[in-house]
């Protein structure tokens, strides 16, 4: 059971490249959410998905999009990337009255 | 919208003694969920403990326990015969009840806890 799944775990961008991060979970979550890790800041929500279809807004969305097709996946896509977006990027996932799971990480230098 | 604030950035504790972190949150709601997370330096993140707000007993995994105050909406984690280990940053997070729809967490900033030998 390999719970969720983040990749990659370290990414470096340049000004303006988009990228996706990815996510998957195997535990048939209906909950998935984003959240960047800022020092001094705790983990803020970026966007979250209450099931297949279904997306919002967190705290601190702009810059970023999601999609979930699937109950598996919610990969969070980076337009245009900006060095305020370099961050530890973390998904997190839970059945509806569970506790979060969450993946390893995926520290983003953007430059 | 809810709030959690952890008022101390940092705790020191000596090996084998207990500490206390401190966490408290506004809401208007009734039914809801806390947590404690747990981040060593690997930055995996763990849960630590859960308390459901309908439950009066404070909940307790081993060695970890909490202080639940409902009507003082405070959460504080005790973490009894500190070891090494223990040493990382801790986050306190609260969840909405599903029954409200809207479920994501929303975490404290944290306290780094140093366990010094």
């Amino acid at each position: 059971n390999a719970g969720v799944t983040q990749t990659p775990k370290f990414q470096v961008l340049k000004t303006g490249q988009s990228m996706t991060l990815q996510c998957a979970q195997d535990m048939n979550h209906e909950y998935m959410s984003w959240y960047r890790q800022d020092p001094g800041m705790g983990l803020r929500l970026i966007h979250y998905s209450v099931g297949a279809g279904i997306t919002d807004q967190g705290e601190v969305p702009n810059g970023y999009n999601v999609s979930r097709s699937t109950t598996e996946d919610f990969p969070l896509r980076l337009l245009s990337a900006a060095p305020s977006q370099t961050s530890v990027y973390f998904c997190a996932s839970s059945s509806r009255q569970g506790s979060y799971t969450f993946g390893s990480g995926t520290r983003l230098t953007v430059v | 919208a809810q709030t959690v604030t952890q008022s101390q950035p940092e705790m020191s504790v000596q090996e084998a003694e207990t500490v206390t972190l401190s966490c408290t949150y506004d809401t208007s709601e009734s039914d809801y969920y806390l947590f404690w997370y747990k981040q060593p330096p690997s930055r995996q993140m763990i849960l630590v403990i859960r308390q459901e707000a309908y439950k009066q007993q404070n909940a307790t995994e081993n060695r970890f326990s909490v202080n639940f105050q409902k009507a003082a909406k405070s959460f504080s984690l005790k973490i009894s015969d500190s070891q090494l280990g223990d040493a990382a940053m801790y986050f306190c997070a609260y969840r909405s009840s599903p029954n409200s729809g809207n479920t994501p967490l929303v975490f404290g900033k944290g306290t780094r806890l140093s366990v010094i030998a």
